[in-house]
């Protein structure tokens, strides 16, 4: 069974640049999360997706921060413009479903750097 | 609100020692528990969880923990070290379908 596949791995840009993410998750997989994770700190949610609906998007900053997971299927994540504080590894994963009991399964990640 | 405390952000074994890796928490209604390791330049893999049932939970790779809800704790132990587990760990809760991470504990393993 593939796994949640992540691209680009590496991405350098300038601040007040915009960049985008893709994610595609384990086929059949109803619920799509993106996570940050900031040097030295645990994954930080970002938005979670049930199908193609937006079910958390609280700390998401949208000012800047876009997401869509169009067909259900794979998701696009988009920083617009960047900031220095952005750097950071951006993680996908994906569930069968939405319960508390479920397990997330996670992609190698993007890591951001904005010089 | 639900939060994660792992102790220690650095521990360091011997091979073929203990490891015990400390994971607190807090949270409003049962919790569902999870450890999830990370090697470099990879996401996270998920090492056990606890749901409900027994609260002696065995993973993968000879890792287990136990969930203490008088302590509110999910400590992760393997009786062994080997070289190969050198990684970071995070500790996360879920609840009402949230994930929480601990800020993680980075495990060297010296020969």
């Amino acid at each position: 069974e593939a796994g949640v596949a992540q691209s680009p791995r590496y991405k350098i840009i300038e601040k007040r640049q915009s960049v985008a993410f893709w994610c595609n998750p384990i086929s059949g997989h109803a619920t799509l999360y993106w996570y940050q994770q900031i040097l030295g700190q645990g994954p930080k949610l970002l938005i979670q997706f049930q199908n193609n609906g937006v079910v958390d998007d609280s700390q998401l900053p949208k000012d800047r921060f876009s997401a869509e997971r169009l067909k259900g299927v794979d998701s696009t994540l988009k920083i617009q413009p960047a900031k220095l504080e952005d750097s950071a590894v951006y993680l996908c994963a994906s569930s069968l479903w939405e319960r508390g009991t479920d397990t997330q399964y996670f992609g190698p990640g993007t890591r951001l750097t904005v010089l | 609100a639900q939060s994660v405390t792992q102790l220690g952000s650095h521990v360091s074994v011997s091979e073929g020692a203990l490891v015990l890796l400390r994971c607190n928490y807090s949270s409003s209604v049962p919790p569902y528990l999870f450890w999830y390791v990370q090697y470099p330049n990879q996401g996270l893999q998920l090492l056990l969880k606890y749901t409900t049932g027994a609260t002696l939970v065995k993973g993968i790779n000879g890792f287990e923990a136990e969930f203490k809800k008088s302590e509110t704790s999910f400590h992760l132990t393997k009786p062994s070290a080997h070289m190969s587990d050198a990684a970071e760990y995070f500790c996360a809760v879920s609840s009402n379908y949230k994930l929480t991470f601990g800020k993680g504990t980075l495990l060297t393993v010296n020969p």
